[in-house]
């Protein structure tokens, strides 16, 4: 089975400062791909940022970086300068396959607060 | 570019009836995924769509069901609602490529109660 796991129900930082969330997923294939997605209040989940789990490098987008560990199957979001704006609930999410379709499967979220 | 669109955005109905929820995906993608998320819980799949025909799904009874059109968009619909149906179903279309894991693209989300 295909699990995703987010330890951190809620999580909460200052703004200005850095913050890291975790993740670890659970699967048989060699080659995947992870995502973290952003759920501001309003409800629209963005993408933040995409890992291919064959590459090394690990990916950024801007504040945004990923510590991905494929052999511990971890893949954490540092998210440095936290903005206001950050405040949302944060999904890790895997690509897996099923019945020959791609389908992302979600962790339970962590709810991060960006206080002022 | 026009992103992905749901309608309506707010649904009641009472245990028994049926609802058909609505997707219009993001312009140039043939995918669409649907996400059921349960008040404090991730997203969970559904089925998806590829080209009009069912291309995988989830762990959902037949009363959920859906179309895709061939503009690409897409219909969910719920039959025979339960209470445990009221949830924000989410929508996402993709352009998925030959090395896949294509990043998906959200809808804002239909939130549907169920009385």
């Amino acid at each position: 089975a295909q699990t995703v796991t987010q330890s951190q129900p809620e999580m909460s930082v200052q703004e200005a400062e850095t913050v890291t969330l975790s993740c670890t997923y659970d699967t048989s294939e060699n080659n995947y791909y992870l995502f973290w997605y952003k759920q501001p209040p309003s409800r629209q989940m963005i993408l933040v940022i995409r890992q291919e789990a064959y590459k090394q490098q690990n990916a950024t987008e801007n504040r945004f970086s990923v510590n991905f560990q494929k052999a511990a199957k971890s893949f954490s979001l540092k998210i440095s300068d936290s903005q206001l704006g950050d405040t949302a609930m944060y999904f890790c999410a895997f690509i897996g396959t099923q019945g020959g379709s791609e389908k992302l499967v979600f962790g339970k979220g962590t709810k991060l607060t960006v206080n002022p | 570019e026009t992103g992905v669109t749901q309608s309506p955005t707010h649904l009641i109905k009472t245990r028994g009836q049926q609802v058909t929820l609505r997707c219009s995906s993001q312009s140039g993608h043939n995918t669409v995924s649907w996400y059921q998320q349960a008040l404090g819980q991730g997203p969970q799949f559904i089925f998806q769509y590829y080209r009009e025909e069912e291309n995988g799904r989830g762990n959902f009874p037949p009363r959920f069901s859906g179309l895709q059109f061939p503009n690409y968009s897409s219909e969910l619909n719920v039959n025979a609602l339960e209470l445990d149906d009221s949830a924000l179903y989410l929508c996402a279309s993709s352009f998925p490529g030959l090395a896949g894991g294509e990043t998906q693209y959200f809808g804002p989300g239909t939130r549907l109660l169920v009385l």
